[in-house]
């Protein structure tokens, strides 16, 4: 299956920082997510960006479908931005999501 | 805003106990997901269901894994005989069509004793 790598594994922050996540996949993907996984375990939507860039906030996201890799911005972390952030991408016709590892943020007050 | 809701958020069992876990997907949805994650792993996929059908499963949908949707609303997992090593976060998704956007609902937490 196709493989989803996501760097760093740990980060930790000073509240005010900002942030560059990345996702790194093996083959061309039809779909892309990017979830926060909050301390109570859900999996909070936040961007649906199989290619281009997105912005919600203090987050963005852009996805370079070509190039198989997306970035999730966060920027002036706050404290409720602690968790664990997951990618995941979907091939064209496979109907399933394969997940990275996620990258567990810890921003300090 | 519709969301995927699941029922119950935290069920304890024991081990060789039949659990059901549900799902009620957004209403206008016609792929149905059930995915887990076990303590500290990343999430896996399990079970796509379209069209009153499996559309896809993993290896670990194996033969103690069934998936139903009883009525119009409902999507449930069921887990035959359970095992210490089913314990884990269990999620559903659904979404309007192939490849398009995947919605979670909260999960629910499995704990097989």
């Amino acid at each position: 299956g196709i493989q989803v790598e996501q760097s760093p594994p740990d980060l930790i922050l000073q509240e005010g920082a900002n942030s560059t996540l990345r996702c790194n996949f093996s083959d061309s993907v039809n779909n892309l997510q990017w979830f926060h996984q909050n301390p109570w375990g859900q999996l909070i939507n936040l961007f649906y960006i199989p290619s281009g860039t997105k912005q919600n906030g203090r987050l963005s996201a852009t996805t370079v479908a070509t190039e198989r890799y997306s970035l999730l911005y966060i920027s002036s972390s706050q404290t409720t931005d602690s968790g664990v952030y997951f990618c995941a991408v979907d091939l064209y016709n496979f109907n399933k999501f394969y997940f990275g590892s996620g990258t567990k943020l810890n921003v300090k007050p | 805003e519709p969301e995927v809701t699941q029922t119950p958020s935290h069920q304890v069992t024991q081990m060789g106990q039949e659990v059901i876990l549900r799902c009620v997907p957004i209403s206008n949805h016609l792929y149905f997901y059930w995915y887990r994650q076990i303590l500290g792993q990343k999430v896996e996929f399990l079970v796509s269901f379209y069209n009153n059908e499996i559309s896809e499963k993993s290896e670990i949908f194996d033969d103690q894994f069934s998936v139903e949707r009883p009525d119009g609303s409902n999507f449930t997992l069921k887990i035959r005989s359970t095992k210490l090593e089913d314990s884990a976060m269990y999620f559903c998704a659904s979404g309007v069509g192939l490849d398009y956007e995947q919605y979670f609902g909260p999960g629910t937490r499995l704990t097989v004793t």
